[in-house]
């Protein structure tokens, strides 16, 4: 059974600092990794995701890698700002067995950036 | 497009009670999931659905849990009789496969906080 751990738990850091948010699996057999991010009382928003074959993705100041034999994925946050204050979730869609295209989540990392 | 549209946003029952939760998926989307998120468990898949067919329901907990979808733009999570440990925000998420696949990012919804005193 997959299972997704993020690391830390949560972080604070003040406004215009890069951080960097870890998140492993166990099983290996994934189609891909994708990161969210959910606000306070409110859905999921996807962020990025990476496809198996893929060592990394990127979308403005966000940039994810994957290492997909190792089990390890990080979310790379550049220059952050208050508004980035979330709480940033990890998933890996598997690709086998009784995973087969269901998303396993992370407990999620809350972030929170200040001034 | 108005995304996923999820009723009601927020709902306060009592033990025992029938609790039914709405869910209505992006237009054309073939795939719907339910999930369950709490502070110990985290986000936690229920049911998925393709073309209207339950396709896997091994997340289900126990048999007071029911799913439905009796049409591509509407599906329902029902809790009979409801509990405390059910306490919960449940969300409900879709896919358009038909332009994609699967391992496409899916779209949730707002989601619905249930407390059951």
């Amino acid at each position: 059974k997959q299972e997704v751990t993020q690391i830390p738990a949560a972080l604070s850091v003040p406004e215009g600092e890069n951080l960097v948010l870890n998140c492993s699996f166990t099983d290996s057999a994934i189609y891909n990794l994708q990161w969210f991010r959910q606000d306070p009382g409110k859905g999921l928003t996807s962020l990025l995701l990476i496809q198996s074959s893929q060592r990394e993705q990127t979308s403005g100041r966000l940039n994810a890698s994957l290492d997909k034999s190792s089990g390890r994925s990080t979310l790379y946050i550049a220059a952050s700002q208050p508004g980035d204050s979330a709480t940033y979730l990890c998933a890996a869609l598997g690709a086998g067995g009784t995973s087969y295209g269901k998303l396993t989540f992370g407990q999620g990392t809350i972030l929170t950036v200040h001034p | 497009d108005a995304g996923v549209i999820q009723s009601p946003r927020h709902e306060v029952t009592e033990m025992g009670q029938e609790v039914t939760l709405r869910c209505k998926p992006i237009s054309g989307h073939d795939y719907l999931f339910w999930y369950r998120q709490t502070m110990m468990r985290g986000l936690e898949l229920l049911i998925y659905f393709n073309n209207n067919v339950p396709i896997d329901d091994s997340g289900m907990p126990e048999d007071r849990f029911s799913a439905k979808m009796p049409n591509a733009s509407f599906s329902t999570l029902k809790i009979q009789p409801s509990e405390p440990r059910d306490s919960a925000v449940y969300f409900c998420a879709s896919i358009n496969t038909l332009r994609g696949s699967i391992t496409d990012t899916q779209y949730f919804g707002p989601g619905t906080r249930l407390t059951v005193l």
